[in-house]
């Protein structure tokens, strides 16, 4: 089967802790991208990245790190200095490394900070 | 208001009814794209028609883009049960350096009574 994963389905954590959601694809894209869904409100970008050993901020990237050391994997840590982290998380891929091109979506983690 | 804005925000219609929802944008565009939402799921890619494209088929999606009122609109068409979903317009606009970024609108929430 060909596509994205991302796990855990539900994650909880307690405030101040740090927490990396994964994301994995084996569509053998070249660029990745971490969003963020609010209740009502599109999707936000976080970070991407083109290439491996290459990521980008996106809109809101504070309180977020990332990582790309290899093709298939993105994963993204959700730090403590992030002020309201509870949030649905979208990884997507894209063939191309310009971001014209329609993207594929993983399932989604659903982050519960207490 | 954001750069992708659908319009309305919720349509409810019966089973075999037309849906039509409707995207504006404010700045200039690679291309539009189109994707729907399950609840509490990722998203999925419908149809992408490109800025000197004016419509696109694909089965039952009629997409239209109009570049100088800066609107597309999304046609469903003999609509059923399983098209209950979430419908997200993102435009693809220049980020800069040599790359795009999708930047999403708020969705349409489309509820189809059996």
């Amino acid at each position: 089967d060909g596509g994205i994963t991302q796990s855990p389905k539900y994650l909880f954590r307690k405030e101040g802790q740090n927490v990396t959601l994964s994301c994995e694809q084996n569509l053998n894209h070249d660029a990745m991208y971490w969003y963020r869904q609010d209740p009502g409100q599109g999707l936000r970008l976080i970070y991407y990245s083109q290439i491996v050993n290459d990521f980008q901020k996106g809109d809101i990237a504070e309180g977020y790190s990332v990582s790309r050391e290899k093709k298939e994997s993105f994963p993204l840590t959700v730090t403590s200095a992030q002020k309201n982290p509870t949030a649905f998380y979208l990884c997507a891929s894209s063939p191309g490394t310009y971001a014209v091109n329609e993207q594929y979506f993983g399932p989604g983690t659903r982050l519960t900070v207490t | 208001s954001q750069q992708g804005e659908e319009d309305p925000q919720a349509l409810s219609i019966q089973e075999g009814e037309n849906a039509t929802m409707n995207c504006s944008y404010k700045t200039s565009i690679n291309n539009l794209q189109w994707y729907r939402q399950n609840s509490g799921r990722g998203l999925v890619h419908l149809i992408l028609i490109r800025s000197n494209e004016r419509e696109k088929h694909s089965g039952r999606l009629r997409v239209t883009l109009d570049t100088s009122k800066k609107s597309s609109s999304l046609l469903i068409t003999a609509s059923r049960a399983a098209d209950t979903a979430s419908y997200f317009c993102a435009t693809a606009v220049f980020y800069g350096g040599a790359t795009n970024k999708l930047i999403f609108g708020t969705g349409t929430l489309l509820a189809v009574q059996p």
